[in-house]
């Protein structure tokens, strides 16, 4: 059974740090993509982050380029989103999510539970 | 703004068939395919419909998806009280480096 546990929100200062760690179990973690898909309260979905099957691309939506980094171990299954310069409009709650395939272009097939990030003084 | 558009709301008696589209562009739904998402509240994401039409296993077939130029529908016949939910149309946008786009979400209001 796919399993995907996120974890690493929390209350942060503008301008802050936070590192959100996706665990994945129940398939063969180096040969499917994986993304981060935020959602902020009330509001829709927004892609924010992707990584190929074996880490060797990244792709990052403009909102966050230059401050978040996404990056995966493959000996742990698992995925992080390192974020930096952290911004009021980036509350939200952040979701791991499993691609079908070695690229991140989609679909998604599995998400985790999501993450909570609030930011603010 | 998304950069793809969804009607923000949608509604339907028990046992209609609904329509929700999705507009694009030629860098998005004009050139790859289209995934719809349901997500119920409260919880997460789940897929509903990928590659413009086709169905994970476990979708019910009243789900059904369709693509045309840059603008794709997805469709719910025999409406249920339990498809009251947020529909999500999203695909790869090829423009800059490439990424993921998702539409507004539709709220389905099952009357």
């Amino acid at each position: 059974e796919v399993q995907l546990l996120d974890s690493g929100g929390g209350l942060v200062q503008p301008g802050g740090s936070l590192r959100l760690s996706c665990a994945a179990s129940g398939f063969t973690f180096s040969n499917y993509a994986m993304s981060w898909v935020r959602q902020a309260p009330g509001k829709g979905l927004e892609w924010v982050s992707g990584i190929s099957g074996n880490g060797g691309r990244t792709y990052y939506a403009a909102s966050v380029k230059g401050r978040f980094t996404l990056s995966r171990d493959i000996s742990k299954s698992a995925i992080y989103l390192q974020m930096n310069s952290l911004r009021a409009d980036d509350t939200a709650v952040y979701y791991c999510a499993k691609d079908e395939a070695r690229s991140p272009y989609g679909p998604f097939d599995y998400w985790g539970q999501g993450t909570l990030v609030t930011v603010s003084s | 703004q998304s950069v793809l558009t969804q009607p923000p709301s949608a509604s339907g008696t028990p046992g209609q068939k609904v329509t929700i589209s999705c507009s694009g562009s030629s860098s998005n739904i004009g050139s790859n395919t289209v995934n719809w998402y349901q997500q119920l509240p409260g919880t997460a994401p789940k897929l509903l419909i990928y590659h413009n039409h086709q169905r994970p296993s476990g979708v019910p077939d009243r789900f059904s998806g369709s693509k045309s130029g840059t603008s794709a529908s997805l469709g719910i016949s025999g409406l249920q009280s339990e498809d009251e939910a947020t529909y999500y149309c999203a695909a790869w946008d090829d423009s800059l480096n490439g990424f993921v786009v998702f539409g507004g979400g539709t709220k389905l209001t099952v009357l």
